[in-house]
């Protein structure tokens, strides 16, 4: 399996633009995670879905973020407009539920670096 | 409110030698604690994972424990070598699949 994979990899933009992450998890997995990483709060879990149906969304920070899940294969995250403070690093993880030796186990995507200018 | 804390924050040792990471939680109420260790610019990967009713895991030079009733974990190290260098973060499961991270302890071994 090649891992949970996100798009782009990095982004720059400019304040007020919309901006859309992307994530394919691992297959077979049914639970997707959405965290955001910056030095000044660490890792924060934004949202999580199970079988394509969010959760919690209670760590989305302002109503310019959205996620979706339209199938177990991708998701996305959009923040419209953006700002200067969304810069961070925003990681997708997924895991599964299913009772066998990496039970819950969340494995990571390698992240996507945003700035806002 | 659950609050997850690492100490130290950061922590410089000669190759070779045994270290131990500490991470504490404030709401013993959890689900299972994980380790992570993530490398500059690079995204998260999964150490060891103890449900709630483990006290430890090991695997290979690493061993965690897990003392919910006190609300402590330990991430122990043996042998350390420069290539374990990077941060390490202790990760709490606590209402649904809800998780909480500590800030990490970055970790520098010298050759």
């Amino acid at each position: 399996d090649a891992g949970v994979i996100q798009s782009p990899r990095h982004e720059v933009t400019e304040m007020g633009q919309e901006v859309t992450l992307r994530c394919k998890p691992i297959s077979g997995h049914d639970y997707l995670f959405w965290y955001r990483q910056t030095m000044m709060r660490g890792l924060e879990l934004l949202i999580y879905f199970n079988n394509n149906v969010p959760i919690d969304d209670s760590g989305m920070p302002e109503d310019r973020f959205s996620a979706k899940m339209p199938n177990a294969s991708f998701s996305t995250l959009k923040i419209q407009p953006s700002e200067p403070r969304d810069s961070a690093v925003y990681f997708c993880a997924s895991s599964s539920s299913r009772a066998d030796a990496n039970q819950e186990t969340q494995y990571f995507g390698p992240g996507t670096r945003l700035l806002v200018l | 409110k659950q609050e997850v804390t690492q100490i130290p924050a950061a922590l410089s040792v000669p190759e070779g030698e045994n270290l131990v990471l500490n991470c504490s939680f404030t709401d013993s109420a959890i689900y299972n604690l994980q380790w992570f260790r993530q490398d500059p610019g690079k995204g998260l990967t999964s150490l060891l994972l103890i449900q709630s009713s483990q006290r430890e895991q090991t695997s290979g030079r690493l061993n965690a424990s897990l003392d919910k009733s006190s609300g402590r974990s330990t991430l122990y190290i043996a042998a350390s070598q420069p290539g374990d260098s990077a941060t390490y973060l202790c990760a709490v499961r606590i209402g649904g699949f809800k998780t909480i991270f500590g800030a990490g302890t970055r970790l520098f071994v010298k050759a």
